[in-house]
């Protein structure tokens, strides 16, 4: 049982270069989430899916894109790298209402843009 | 909108003494819950502790326990017989109970320090 994965760990983009930000879980979990890292800032809400086809935005949105095809996966895509999006970046999954709430983290992806 | 404070950035505690870390938030849902979660060096998020708000009884969790003071949206950890690998980053974190989005809200966090 694996948890939630991200990969990958770490990643350097140049400004304006697309890339996708991976996250799997193999806990059968409806609710997935997407959060940024800054440095003073607590971690902040990006998008969140409440289940396969379903997605909507967080707190900041801006410069990201979600879908949500399969339970399994949340892929997370930059669409034009900046470099105010270098942050760290977590995954986040739970059962869904009416269970224990907790949100299962995966380990993060470092993302720098330069 | 919820927003969520921590008015300590840092703070430090010699190996096992006690240490409480404080946060306050601001709703005006009635019901929802408050997490503390740890984040050490390695990154990894840990849930420490968790508190309905419907529930006046304080959480507990071995070394860990909350001051859950609804009126005054407060919601403080005790850390006690503070360990070298309690030294982490303690972040407090809020949750609507209704709506079903289970979007969290999170404070900035408080590095806290255990010295030998």
């Amino acid at each position: 049982n694996a948890g939630v994965t991200q990969t990958p760990k770490f990643q350097v983009l140049k400004t304006g270069q697309s890339m996708t930000l991976q996250c799997a879980q193999d806990m059968n979990h409806e609710y997935m989430s997407w959060y940024r890292q800054d440095p003073g800032m607590g971690l902040r809400l990006i998008h969140y899916s409440v289940g396969a086809g379903i997605t909507d935005q967080g707190e900041v949105p801006n410069g990201y894109n979600v879908s949500r095809s399969t339970t399994e996966d949340f892929p997370l895509r930059l669409l034009s790298a900046a470099p105010s999006q270098t942050s760290v970046y977590f995954c986040a999954t739970s059962q869904g209402p009416a269970k224990t709430y907790e949100q299962y983290f995966g380990p993060g992806t470092r993302l720098t843009v330069t | 909108a919820q927003t969520v404070t921590q008015s300590q950035p840092e703070m430090s505690v010699q190996e096992a003494e006690t240490v409480t870390l404080s946060c306050t938030y601001d709703t005006s849902e009635n019901n929802y819950y408050l997490f503390w979660y740890k984040q050490p060096p390695s990154r990894q998020m840990i849930l420490v502790i968790r508190q309905e708000a419907y529930k006046q009884q304080n959480a507990t969790e071995n070394r860990f326990s909350v001051n859950f003071q609804k009126a005054a949206k407060s919601f403080s950890l005790k850390i006690s017989d503070s360990q070298l690998g309690d030294t982490a980053m303690y972040f407090c974190a809020f949750m609507k109970a209704q709506g079903g989005s289970e979007k969290l809200v999170f404070g900035k966090g408080t590095k806290l320090t255990v010295n030998p």
